[in-house]
């Protein structure tokens, strides 16, 4: 099962543009996680932010959330090739013990 | 810590052959394991849910004859793939949960011939 879409589901930029992600979900969550996966790899964490919270900054990234719309933003700032990646948004239900859903994913290629 | 591993990385296997992935969480005991497929340029799809010493839960469309789970520990789940097809080749993803978040293994990539 799928929570909901992101888009773009492709986003090509060059180095040093901002990229912008968003993502959609469905139901009542705990968090929602911001996951990249290079081609071919694992997943590695970029950021979590809790339904409490409306923006949050780790580096580079700047995440919000607005519970009300039931939509997330992953901006990734000045961005290089080495950010060229898939993203996937990820929601934590409230329900406890559940898995985490996967949206579409945005695959975004950096130019350099 | 929380770190979640699978073996093989990676298996290529004959049509109608049966693979076993393992999943085990190094560091912590999960209460709750879970198991992705993701297809080439596509997102993750969870497949089911399990726990341990009771039978695995299966998300919609997934054969729980075909995927065999079992959950035999606090740090042991194992995928069986039985009768593999050229159809279920893909990236097989495990993950493990605790009660502070849910960790991900780094996948197993199986190409069935």
């Amino acid at each position: 099962s799928q929570q909901g879409e992101e888009d773009p589901q492709a986003l090509s930029i060059q180095e040093g543009e901002n990229a912008t992600m968003n993502c959609s979900y469905k139901t009542s969550i705990n968090n929602l996680q911001w996951y990249r996966q290079n081609s071919g790899r694992g997943l590695v964490h970029l950021i979590l932010i809790r339904s409490n919270e409306r923006e949050k900054h780790s580096g580079r990234l700047r995440v919000t959330l607005d519970t009300s719309k039931k939509s997330s933003s992953l901006l990734i700032t000045a961005s290089r090739a080495a950010d060229t990646a898939s993203y996937f948004c990820a929601t934590d239900a409230v329900q406890a013990g559940t898995a985490l859903i996967f949206g579409k994913g945005t695959t975004l290629s950096v130019s350099s | 810590g929380a770190v979640v591993s699978q073996h093989p990385s990676r298996v290529i296997c004959k049509s109608g052959t049966s693979v076993k992935i393992e999943c085990r969480s190094l560091d912590f005991q999960a209460t709750t394991m879970f198991w992705y497929r993701q297809f080439p340029k596509q997102s993750l799809m969870l497949m089911a849910t399990s726990n341990e010493g009771s039978k695995a839960t299966y998300e919609q469309g997934v054969e729980k004859d075909k995927f065999l789970i079992n959950h035999a520990s606090l740090t042991l789940s194992t995928l069986t793939v039985t009768s593999a097809h050229p159809e279920d080749s893909s990236f097989y993803i495990c993950s493990a949960r605790d009660g502070v978040g849910q960790f991900f293994g780094p996948g197993t990539r199986l190409t069935v011939l």
